[in-house]
């Protein structure tokens, strides 16, 4: 079954330091990866994502991810986080088998303290 | 307006009663899905349009559920006879096509809804 695992409920982070949030993924074929991040009573926005080339991906707001297919993660990274990045971090894939489905992690808490 | 609006924000229902949500989406998307995240989760897919066709609807959409997206524009997602596992986000997003031309998903600020 296609799934994805973000391993951490939450992630404190003081500002200024580099910020790693993991996720892990389960899906046949080539993965179609997105990283979303939710505010408080918000939609989701989108930061990046990966279908194909470069391992690292440039998104939003100076975050970036890397793909490693080997240990099938895309971990989403950020080389100084601000108190304003705090916020739930949501992972996502494309299922394979239906081109119009995501299917999310359970989200990870990004908390980062001035 | 160039985002994804959702009416209404919120709603609080008591339980057995009908409930409509409406989505619009960004105006050149031809795609659009709706989610339901429940409050520690991620978003859950129920159903997407291409255009006016539902191509898929999720085992989660029971048949108290109902969605609809006439002439490609705007969408409604109705809930019957609203039970108190339903109180949830609703999440609605937009797309035009496939993944590879686009950034992603725009969704809308969601409605959330609340049975009592």
């Amino acid at each position: 079954a296609q799934s994805v695992a973000q391993p951490e409920d939450q992630v404190n982070v003081a500002e200024g330091n580099p910020l790693t949030v993991k996720c892990t993924y389960s899906v046949s074929g080539n993965p179609y990866l997105f990283w979303y991040v939710q505010y408080p009573n918000r939609g989701l926005q989108f930061l990046l994502k990966y279908i194909t080339g470069d391992n690292l991906v440039k998104g939003s707001y100076g975050f970036e991810a890397e793909f490693n297919k080997s240990q099938t993660s895309f971990h989403l990274k950020k080389p100084s986080a601000l108190v304003s990045d705090s916020a739930l971090y949501f992972c996502a894939v494309r299922d394979p088998r239906n081109t119009g489905k995501l299917i999310f992690g359970q989200g990870t808490t990004l908390q980062v303290k001035p | 307006d160039t985002g994804v609006s959702q009416d209404p924000r919120h709603k609080i229902t008591k339980r057995g009663q009908n409930v409509t949500f409406r989505c619009d989406p960004i105006s050149e998307h031809n795609r659009l899905y709706w989610y339901r995240q429940t409050l520690g989760q991620g978003p859950e897919f129920l159903t997407y349009f291409q255009n006016e066709a539902q191509l898929e609807k999720s085992r989660l959409l029971s048949d108290r559920f109902s969605a609809e997206r006439p002439k490609g524009s705007f969408s409604t997602l109705e809930i019957q006879r609203t039970e108190q596992g339903d109180s949830a986000m609703y999440l609605c997003a937009s797309s035009l096509g496939t993944f590879q031309g686009v950034g992603g998903y725009t969704f809308g600020s969601g409605t959330r809804l609340t049975v009592v």
